[in-house]
């Protein structure tokens, strides 16, 4: 069972670049979330889906835009990439939340950085 | 959403028993305590979760005191390899997780 499985693992963009971080899960999910933490902080929401066709913003939406054609897919797609935008990139799913079974499934990150 | 406040750091050295409170005075009668952990350059790590009560697993135990406005996660002798970023998390916003800074553990040999 291989989780939520997050490519690639490292990437280097320059200014103005544009790239996707994929996400995939096959727990049959149907809340998926995208997260970036910036060095020695907490984790920040960019966007998250309740199910596929539906998307929505978190805390730090701009710049970044998703979409959600299948259960299993949650790809990020970062527009003219920034400096600001230099951070590790988590995926993640679950459950329906405010249920016992609301726990967090995590990928194993994406390190991006934008020169 | 519960507003969690947890210490920022902590020290301990191997062998001894740690607990980590978090404060969480506004739980909702239906919230879940969570709590994770992260080590560095990993995704989060579910290691815990509880209603009310105590709950033990393999990995540590969760103490709820009844009016639920706490909660201590409690990781019997420590290791090095349990240097990490816990969280707590409570509840949910919508249909959102928010985590805090979490609290930095540090074991010393």
């Amino acid at each position: 069972n291989a989780g939520v499985t997050q490519t690639p693992k490292f990437r280097i963009l320059k200014i103005g670049q544009s790239m996707t971080l994929q996400c995939t899960q096959d727990m049959n999910h149907n809340y998926m979330y995208w997260y970036r933490q910036d060095p020695g902080m907490g984790l920040k929401l960019i966007y998250y889906s309740v199910g596929a066709g539906i998307t929505d913003k978190g805390e730090v939406p701009n710049g970044y835009n998703v979409s959600r054609s299948t259960t299993e897919d949650f790809p990020l797609r970062l527009e003219l990439a920034a400096p600001s935008q230099t951070s590790v990139y988590f995926c993640a799913s679950s459950y329906t939340p405010g249920t016992v079974d609301e726990k967090l499934f995590f990928g194993s990150g994406t390190q991006l950085s934008v020169l | 959403l519960a507003k969690t406040t947890q210490p920022i750091s902590m020290d301990s050295y191997e062998g001894q028993e740690v607990n980590i409170t978090c404060s969480h005075n506004n739980i909702a009668t239906n919230d879940y305590i969570t709590w994770y952990q992260q080590f560095p350059s990993q995704g989060p790590r579910f290691i815990i979760q509880g209603y009310k009560t105590k709950v033990t697993n393999e990995v540590a135990s969760l103490f709820i005191p009844a009016d639920r406005k706490s909660s201590t996660l409690s990781l019997p002798r420590v290791s090095l390899s349990d240097t990490a970023v816990y969280y707590c998390l409570v509840g949910e916003d919508g249909q959102n997780f928010v985590f805090g800074p979490g609290t930095r553990l540090s074991v010393l040999p």
